[in-house]
């Protein structure tokens, strides 16, 4: 079975701070993924799509790796603020095209 | 150029009822695809659509839920005979076409709650 897996779940570090998100999944044989934002009340933003011949992808201060032999993918977000505060979802597309997705890393960035 | 629209964005129903959840995607996008997050739980994959065809249903109760795109009009997920259980967010995501290269665009969800 097909799992992916986020850690930390939650988060909470102060302004201005770097970090990384983790998101590891079982399944090599991916197509993409993608990094994701979740905003109370408002629907999932796409931020970063990486193909699965791409190593890395970066979007202004987001920066996502992927790493297929050890599946694992990182969301590093440099110098982090306030409205960075969102849960971020991955989530990679499998052989049958279908969107497998983690649970999320719930993130608060203190002022 | 308008995003994913959704509505209701909420909706409650009482054990037994019908609900009707729909979906416009984006302008130009012919793929639809319908996800559900339970409490506490990632995102679900249930239905993938293109205009008038049901691509991959996989993800799909096999009873009580059935989905719709048709050629004109919004993308319909019907969930019939409702449970506490079906109680959850539902999204639908739009791309303009080639499956696994394109970025789904999602709308801002339903939550359905069943009292």
């Amino acid at each position: 079975k097909q799992e992916v897996t986020q850690i930390p779940a939650a988060l909470s570090v102060p302004e201005g701070e770097n970090l990384v998100l983790n998101c590891s999944f079982t399944d090599s044989a991916i197509y993409n993924l993608q990094w994701f934002r979740q905003d109370p009340g408002k629907g999932l933003t796409s931020l970063l799509l990486i193909q699965s011949s791409q190593r890395e992808q970066t979007s202004g201060r987001l920066n996502a790796s992927l790493d297929k032999s050890s599946g694992r993918s990182t969301l590093y977000i440099a110098a982090s603020q306030p409205g960075d505060s969102a849960t971020y979802l991955c989530a990679f597309m499998d052989s049958n095209y279908q969107l497998i997705w983690g649970a999320g890393t719930k993130l608060i960035i203190k002022p | 150029n308008a995003g994913v629209m959704q509505n209701p964005r909420h909706l409650v129903r009482r054990r037994g009822q019908e609900a009707r959840l729909r979906c416009s995607p984006m302008k130009g996008h012919s793929h639809v695809y319908w996800y559900r997050q339970l409490p506490e739980e990632g995102l679900k994959f249930m239905v993938y659509l293109q205009k008038e065809n049901i691509i991959d249903e996989s993800g799909m109760p096999k009873e009580r839920f059935s989905a719709e795109f048709p050629k004109e009009g919004p993308s319909i997920l019907r969930i019939q005979q409702v449970v506490r259980g079906d109680s959850a967010a539902y999204f639908c995501a739009s791309s303009p076409g080639g499956v696994y290269t394109d970025t789904q665009y999602f709308g801002p969800g339903t939550r359905l709650t069943v009292l």
